[in-house]
Formats: C-alpha cells, structure tokens, sequence
C-alpha cells in the first residue's frame, strides 16, 4: 500500500494565487524528498528535508518537515504558469528495502 | 549530477511479444532502479538493479516477466516480456550518486496493442 499520502490530488489556481501540498505518513520518516514532473516530462529532484522541523526556500517554493518527521508540505507563493506539473513527496521506506517510494502527486495547473 | 539516456523512447508493441528497455548513464553511478508510471499516475518501484548480481524486485513484480541486466554502473536494460495491454506504461530509469536524490531518465513510454 501507499506508504506516503499525498493531498490534494488535483488543484487548479488563478497565476498569483498561492498553492501548497500536503504529504503525510503513518510512520516516522528518515527524510522525505520533493519532485516536480512537467507534463511529458520526467521527474525532476527539487529537494531533500532530513532534520526535524526543516524549513528550506528555493525562492518562491518553501519545504518543510514535520517535527514529528511525519509529515511535510510544500508551498509555493505567488503562483505562475511555469509552475504547471505534478508534484510529487518522495520517502525511504523499509519494506522496500530502503528505496524510494513516491506518493500520488499533486497535480498543479495555472491559470493565466 | 547525472544524465540518463532512454532508449527507446516510445514503442507500439503487438501483444505476447517482449521489448527491451535501455539505460545509459553518464557517469558511474552507486544505484539504478526502475519505475513504471501509468499516465497521470504516481511513479511505482519495480526494482533496483544491481550491478553484477540479480535485481531487486518488489512486491509484485517478477523477474520472469521483468528481467533486467546492469552489467557494468553506467548500464542496465529491462525487458518487458510477453507483453499485454496491462503493460502499456511509461517505463523510466532512475540513478543515485549516493547522496539520496535521483536522476531520471526522459521514459520509454510503451503501447501494447
């Protein structure tokens, strides 16, 4: 089963708005990675949170990490239309022999 | 970083056949794996490929039905064998350096008639 869950799935916003996706697990985590697919794309690393309440900018977008490594968003303020794409929360997990599963992805479209 | 190199990039393949999936990386890397991605899905692990032994499949994949090479840690193939419609997929290799992120390939996206 899914191991990281993802929400929301889909949003669409107006070019300025802000948008945020929420991942969360039932399970502490080791550290939890953000990947951004365009459409037709391949997924493409953003960045990688370890610590507990990590808080990391690339300029408009914002990582955090829970405390409690459970859980951790991304946020992007000021929305543009090269933000269009999936975004996807990314964790190690032990029942996979330590590889990296993904979750569902929140889709992300922007409307100029 | 890393550059990964797919081939092929798209295929329509007739159905009970088998097609093989190659990975190029520019540089010799710790980790290759592959993924499966159904159109507007997640991306879902099939395995590790490990360099000079067998892969590491997950639950639910087979080496039967997957087999996949890494002779050297630049390269892998997978095949897809005795292919259904239920293969039809985008098939995308991935590499670490060691440090966690992974690269991704541009995805052999494959169509089983």
């Amino acid at each position: 089963g899914q191991q990281v869950m993802q929400i929301p799935q889909y949003q669409h916003v107006q070019e300025g708005e802000d948008f945020t996706t929420y991942c969360n697990s039932s399970t502490t985590l080791s550290n939890i990675q953000w990947y951004k697919q365009r459409p037709g794309g391949h997924p493409v690393f953003l960045i990688q949170l370890v610590k507990s309440g990590e808080v990391k900018k690339q300029k408009r977008l914002t990582f955090q990490f829970g405390e409690a490594k459970k859980n951790s968003s991304l946020h992007i303020t000021a929305t543009q239309t090269t933000d269009v794409g999936t975004y996807f929360c990314a964790a190690f997990w032990r029942g996979s022999q330590g590889n990296l599963i993904f979750g569902k992805g929140t889709k992300l479209s922007v409307k100029p | 970083s890393a550059v990964i190199s797919q081939k092929p990039s798209r295929d329509i393949c007739q159905r009970g056949t088998s097609l093989t999936i190659q990975c190029q990386v520019d540089s010799q890397v710790t980790m290759m794996f592959w993924y499966r991605q159904q159109p507007g899905q997640s991306l879902t692990l099939i395995a590790t490929a490990n360099q000079g032994s067998e892969a590491t499949y997950e639950s639910g994949f087979v080496i039967d039905k997957f087999p996949i090479s890494r002779p050297n840690l630049t390269f892998s193939t997978l095949t897809v064998s005795n292919m259904s419609p239920e293969d039809s997929s985008i098939y995308l290799c991935s590499a670490g350096l060691g440090g966690g992120e992974l690269f991704f390939g541009e995805g052999s996206r494959l169509t089983v008639l």
